[in-house]
């Protein structure tokens, strides 16, 4: 067990929704990063958060947001949903921001878009 | 572009024997790398990474890791391999020079054989 909680494990909703996956880091990081996991592109860095605030951004689309709230959860909406969308959504938590220590990964949200 | 490469989808191997997990990227300046194993239905694991210093970079579960700059190439390494190696193997790069992303290899599904 990483300490990296993700909820929902699973999701299926449809085109054109949207949705909110949450992610609780492990308790004493203060840095939140979200991966997507799908079989056409691999795995795509997303976005982090330091402590609150925006510290690197990746492949993340515009119908896509998250933030990390004071109490260091985070969670990534998905809005607009396209059946590409279908992924495994992977949150992952680090002690401090830049990048030298070890991220520890939840086991996933599986989004599915029908 | 950056870009990491892991050029073989998958490597087989006889338990007991050495394996090499490639990996090569094109990403400027002097960036963070890092490997990290997958097992089924499980989030990813941190094995080992480079930020600086000695070139070999020792790991978990016996893994290794050797940074070649002027090959720009960072291959897993392990003397012994295990039957419990078997996963998919990513190899990942974080771009330090401004964007701060991180960039992974499509990934190496790792087989040894008893």
């Amino acid at each position: 067990d990483s300490g990296v909680t993700q909820t929902p494990k699973h999701l299926i909703t449809a085109t054109g929704q949207r949705v909110t996956l949450r992610c609780s880091p492990r308790s004493g990081d203060l840095s939140v990063y979200w991966y997507q996991q799908s079989l056409d592109q691999g795995l795509q860095f997303l976005i982090q958060y330091y402590n609150g605030e925006e510290r690197a951004k990746g492949n993340i689309l515009e119908r896509f947001s998250a933030q990390q709230f004071p109490d260091l959860h985070s969670e990534l909406n998905l809005s607009s949903l396209e059946l590409g969308d279908s992924a495994l959504y992977f949150c992952a938590s680090s002690v401090d921001g830049g990048g030298k220590n070890i991220q520890y990964f939840g086991a996933g949200t599986r989004l599915s878009v029908l | 572009a950056q870009s990491v490469a892991q050029p073989e989808d998958q490597v087989n191997v006889a338990e007991g024997n050495p394996l090499t997990v490639k990996c090569t990227y094109s990403v400027s300046g002097n960036p963070y790398l890092f490997w990290y194993v997958q097992y089924p239905n499980r989030g990813l694991q941190f094995l080992l990474k480079y930020i600086t210093g000695d070139n070999l970079v020792k790991g978990s579960y016996g893994f290794e890791a050797e940074f070649n700059k002027s090959q720009t190439s960072f291959h897993l390494k392990k003397p012994s391999a295990l039957v419990s190696d078997s996963a998919l193997y990513f190899c990942a790069v974080r771009d330090m020079t401004g964007t701060y992303k991180y960039i992974f290899g499509t990934g190496t599904r790792l087989k040894v054989l008893a």
